[in-house]
């Protein structure tokens, strides 16, 4: 079965500053990434995907996220932190075999430092 | 575009009580997906339909839910009889189908069983 790891549950940084949430997958296959956003009292929204090609996928909000093989890794990145960034951040990784079902991981929450 | 449309938003009721949450999907999607949400256990999936047909409900916790889609245009989770440990926030999400597409979340049902 698959497995995403979210480093940290908890990050905090400045306005303005880097935003780096962590997100590791196990799988021997590269399956479909996913970063999903989860703002107070509403549903996940889709951030940005990756799926094949290009390995750094530019998202919503000014995110972007890079697929690396080799480190099984899928970074969430944004240069320049906003105060409405703060949120709770899932990434997600496809079932093998390309059916529909994802497995997510525990979330890490963004918080935003005046 | 509408999208997914989870009711009600809020439900508060005794223990022992059935229960029954209603979700319509984005129209054309043909897969829909019903998580429960807490703060123990993160986000689960506990059944998923393609094609009003379920695919899987191995998440489903016990005997007590059931789920249906009697359409492409409708579901229901269903907890009878409830217990205090069901008290979570439950999301439908639905998609166009295949592993490489996002899902899309409703705003959930936040259930909280006295």
């Amino acid at each position: 079965a698959q497995s995403v790891t979210q480093l940290g549950s908890h990050v905090s940084v400045s306005e303005g500053a880097l935003v780096l949430l962590r997100c590791n997958y196990s799988s021997s296959v590269p399956p479909y990434l996913f970063w999903y956003v989860q703002y107070p009292n509403q549903g996940l929204q889709l951030l940005l995907k990756y799926t094949t090609g290009a390995t750094l996928v530019k998202g919503i909000n000014g995110f972007e996220a890079e697929f690396k093989k080799s480190e099984t890794s899928f970074h969430l990145t944004k240069p320049s932190a906003h105060m409405s960034d703060a949120a709770e951040y899932f990434c997600a990784v496809s079932d093998l075999g390309g059916n529909e079902k994802l497995t997510f991981g525990t979330g890490t929450r963004l918080t935003i430092i005046p | 575009d509408a999208g997914v449309i989870q009711s009600p938003r809020h439900e508060v009721t005794e223990m022992g009580q059935e229960v029954t949450l209603r979700c319509k999907p984005i129209s054309g999607h043909n897969s829909l997906f019903w998580y429960r949400q807490t703060m123990m256990r993160g986000l689960e999936l506990l059944i998923y339909f393609n094609n009003n047909v379920p695919i899987d409900d191995s998440g489903m916790p016990e005997d007590r839910f059931s789920a249906k889609m009697p359409n492409a245009s409708f579901s229901t989770l269903k907890i009878q009889p409830s217990e205090p440990r069901d008290s979570a926030v439950y999301f439908c999400a639905s998609g166009p189908g295949g592993g490489n597409q996002p899902q899309h979340f409703g705003d959930g049902t936040r259930l909280s069983i006295l």
